[in-house]
């Protein structure tokens, strides 16, 4: 089983729909992060925790939400889905100390 | 602000042979990690190799190696003999210290195709 599990996998969602995207992870983490990668753009980040109590936004925030249910899991929330959303998304997970961020598979995202 | 910049969209090398992958970075933290990940057309995100600001030595990992040159603010990732299993995307990215954290900001990667 993978340590950082993405459900779902795919979607394809309608314009204005309200659609969540989840994460959980079993490598006993503190950080966990949500990325979106689009052609030509590499990966931005969304949204990041640090622990339950902390949320943070990144670099394109508006748009989405989170929440960081429990150590383990962090979700991430379009309320009202755009087209310009659809793309691939990522969540990861780093431990304090340690230097590379651990992926999940991805989730690929269709607003149409 | 934090910046990465990959400036090869796309890369092709002979199978056996090397080929380096440009990154160049801005920071004015003194304290930062460099790192290097593979997405190959599956699309998972595969760590490849770290490099900290402090340390001394280029860090290498089977067959890739960073090129760390800090006075230039690079940190080329070098794969030596090639195999068409190494065709993939690339990403360079740069976490920021503060806080402790491994905030990763990343580059526009690099395609490369190992070719026959």
């Amino acid at each position: 089983d993978a340590d950082v599990t993405q459900t779902p996998r795919n979607r394809i969602t309608k314009t204005g729909k309200r659609i969540m995207l989840e994460c959980s992870q079993t490598k006993g983490h503190d950080r966990m992060y949500w990325y979106r990668q689009d052609p030509g753009l590499g990966l931005r980040l969304i949204y990041y925790s640090f622990d339950v109590k902390d949320i943070n936004k990144g670099e394109i925030s508006d748009g989405y939400s989170v929440s960081r249910q429990a150590q383990a899991k962090f979700s991430l929330s379009l309320e009202s889905a755009i087209p310009n959303q659809t793309a691939l998304y990522f969540c990861a997970t780093s431990d304090w100390g340690r230097t590379e961020a651990f992926f999940g598979q991805g989730t690929r995202l269709t607003v149409v | 602000a934090q910046k990465i910049t990959q400036t090869q969209p796309g890369m092709f090398v002979q199978e056996k042979e090397a080929v380096t992958l440009d990154c160049t970075y801005d920071t004015s933290d003194p304290s930062y990690g460099l790192f290097w990940y593979k997405q190959p057309s599956s699309g998972e995100m595969i760590f490849l190799i770290y490099q900290g600001s402090y340390d001394q030595q280029n860090a290498t990992e089977g067959r890739y190696s960073l090129n760390f040159q800090k006075a230039r603010k690079s940190a080329n990732l070098v794969i030596s003999a090639s195999q068409l299993g190494d065709s993939a995307m690339y990403f360079c990215a740069m976490r920021e210290v503060t806080g402790g954290g491994n905030k990763l900001t990343f580059g526009t990667g690099t395609q490369l195709k190992v070719e026959l």
